[in-house]
This record gives structure tokens, sequence and C-alpha cells, in this order.
């Protein structure tokens, strides 16, 4: 089945910096690559999503980046604010089910 | 309603028990999947039900755990003979298309917490 790492754990920035996050998936065959936001106590929420048959995505300050050779894919907040963060999931799937990684804790430093 | 409505919020039972989780999609969201989260981990995929095909229940740790949708209604998701290890956010999402072709609508889950 697919396996989904993510990477940083946890992440700390100065208001304003950039953060990223990175995933990486061993299945070939998936080809949905979405981004959840989990706020404490809400469940998660979908910020963005790419699929296989595009390089990159932007939505205002956030843009996702996937490389299906290498198989990974990136997140990238630009000019953060502290309503950023958050713990967020990347996942991977096909028709069937999603594989969610393990999530990475965004802390915002104002 | 507005959104992915689960209930109870929070649970508390005794080892051995048996505990009902209910989940109510948006409506007219033909699939429906619950997943568990335990602390400070990622989504753990359990079940996943699309219209009236069978479930996929590849993702169910033991035969302790069941679930059902009737059409594109309520689920229950039942866990009998509660373990300490159980414990977790049970977190139901609905999405309007089939497969992962549209955007997965979580409820706010439900806290299990087995003594």
């Amino acid at each position: 089945g697919e396996n989904v790492e993510q990477h940083p754990s946890t992440l700390s920035v100065q208001e304003g910096d950039s953060a990223v996050i990175k995933c990486t998936y061993s299945d070939s065959a998936s080809n949905y690559f979405p981004w959840y936001k989990q706020e404490l106590g809400k469940g998660p929420q979908l910020i963005i999503d790419i699929r296989s048959n595009v390089g990159e995505k932007k939505d205002q300050r956030i843009a996702v980046t996937l490389n299906k050779t290498a198989k990974h894919f990136s997140l990238h907040i630009t000019e953060t604010q502290p309503e950023d963060s958050a713990v967020y999931f990347c996942a991977a799937g096909d028709t069937g089910q999603l594989t969610f990684g393990s999530g990475t804790q965004l802390t915002v430093l104002p | 309603g507005a959104g992915v409505s689960q209930s109870p919020s929070n649970k508390v039972t005794e080892k051995g028990k048996d505990v009902e989780l209910r989940c109510d999609p948006i409506s007219g969201h033909t699939a429906l999947y619950w997943y568990r989260q335990r602390l400070g981990q990622g989504l753990e995929f359990l079940i996943y039900f699309q219209g009236n095909s069978a479930p996929d229940k590849s993702g169910l740790p033991s035969d302790r755990f069941s679930a059902e949708r009737t059409g594109e209604s309520v689920s229950t998701l039942t866990i009998q003979r509660t373990q300490q290890e159980d414990s977790a956010v049970y977190l139901c999402a609905s999405s309007y298309l089939p497969g992962f072709s549209g955007e997965l609508f979580f409820g706010e889950g439900s806290r299990l917490t087995v003594l």
C-alpha cells in the first residue's frame, strides 16, 4: 500500500517568513495530493490540492509543487501570519483511499 | 446540515465496554470515510463507503471494529470490547464525488478515552 512520509514534524518561523513542508510517497499509482490544515479541536480542512498532471499550483500565499519522478511534493506558505499556526497534513492517493502523512505542527512567531 | 456532524464529541468508557460513534454527512455526499487519529499522529484510514457499493473495510484494525451506513445517510462506527489502545479521535469525512476526485469535508471528531 501507499506510504507517505512528512517532514519536518515541527516548524517554527517568524511572522512574514516562508514555511516549507515536504512529503514523499511510495506508490507511483497515486495521482491526487491534497494538503489539509487542522486547527486545535477541529477536523482537517482542505487548503490546496494538486493532481499528477500538474507540476505546481498556487493560491494566494500557498503553493504546492509535485515531482512525480522523485515521488515528492511540497507545501510552501509565504508571508506567514499567526493564523497560519496549525497542524498541516499531506496526503496521497488514487481511487479508494487517501494515505496521510504524520503531520507538521507549524508555529508562526509574532 | 451545513457540515459533517459527529456525536458524541467526547466519550469516556471503561475497558471492555462497547461504544458507538455517529456521523451525519453533508446532504448529497455519496462518499463517507472514517479515520482514526491518535494523539500527535496522522490520520489512519479505517473504512470507506461509496453509495450502495460494498464498503472498503481494509483499514479496520481488528474484528472488534465495524461500521454501517444506510444508503447515503448516517453512519455508525462500533467498537466492541474497547481496549486502552482504542483511545483516539475518530474523524468522519464525506465527499460529493466518489474516490478522491473531490474534497473531503471532515467533522470535528469524536474523542474516545478508554480507561
